[in-house]
């Protein structure tokens, strides 16, 4: 069965830290990697990823897939409480369906 | 421009009764796909439709869960004689073209059984 695993479940860091959230993948038909943060509405995007080693960015959020090794980090620098979520990985293999993880709770601490 | 809108927020049914959840697609978009998520887990596919067309149902249950999306008006989520179980939010999220990776998702429906 396809799997995505995300890692820490939780974390809670203080305004200001830097984060590193992991996500792994088993898929039969691996197409993209989506990054989505879900905070008390709806998902909302950040990224899409589809090759290794290119690294995405926008601000203070990036992303970077590894094919090779079937995982993907978000990073997220100088965090503030407006980070504080759950942000949710997501595979596609191209059949219309997204495969989720169960998603990493990050919460920043003034 | 608005977002995929579904309605209600939240909805409060008792067992054995029918629940109707609704989602607009965002404008310009015909390709609609319904999710859930239980507490603490991941969102679940439940199906994926087009206009007037069910694409892909293998992530609904066989029974008292059924899903439309028809020529005119919104997308209906409905389900029938509801159990405790079935409690969670459902997410309604749309895209423009088919194999379009990335969803717009509203901002959900939470069903409470009593």
């Amino acid at each position: 069965e396809d799997k995505v695993v995300q890692s820490p479940l939780s974390l809670v860091v203080h305004e200001g830290d830097t984060v590193t959230l992991n996500c792994s993948y088993e898929v039969t038909n691996f197409r993209s990697l989506l990054w989505y943060k879900q905070e008390k509405k709806a998902p909302t995007f950040l990224f899409m990823l589809t090759s290794s080693g290119i690294e995405k960015k926008s601000g203070r959020l990036s992303s970077i897939l590894d094919k090779k090794e079937l995982f993907s980090i978000l990073n997220i620098t100088a965090t503030q409480t407006g980070d504080s979520a759950i942000y949710l990985c997501a595979v596609s293999e191209g059949n219309e369906k997204l495969t989720f993880g169960t998603g990493t709770r990050l919460t920043i601490i003034p | 421009n608005a977002g995929v809108m579904q309605n209600p927020r939240h909805l409060v049914r008792r067992r054995g009764q029918e629940a109707r959840l609704r989602c607009s697609p965002m404008k310009g978009h015909s390709h609609v796909y319904w999710y859930r998520q239980l507490p603490e887990e991941g969102l679940k596919f439940m199906v994926y439709l087009q206009k007037e067309n069910i694409i892909d149902e293998s992530g609904m249950p066989k029974e008292r869960f059924s899903a439309e999306f028809p020529k005119e008006g919104p997308s209906i989520l409905r389900i029938q004689q509801v159990v405790r179980g079935d409690s969670a939010a459902y997410f309604c999220a749309s895209s423009p073209v088919q194999g379009h990776e990335k969803l717009f998702f509203g901002s959900g429906t939470q069903l409470s059984v009593l």
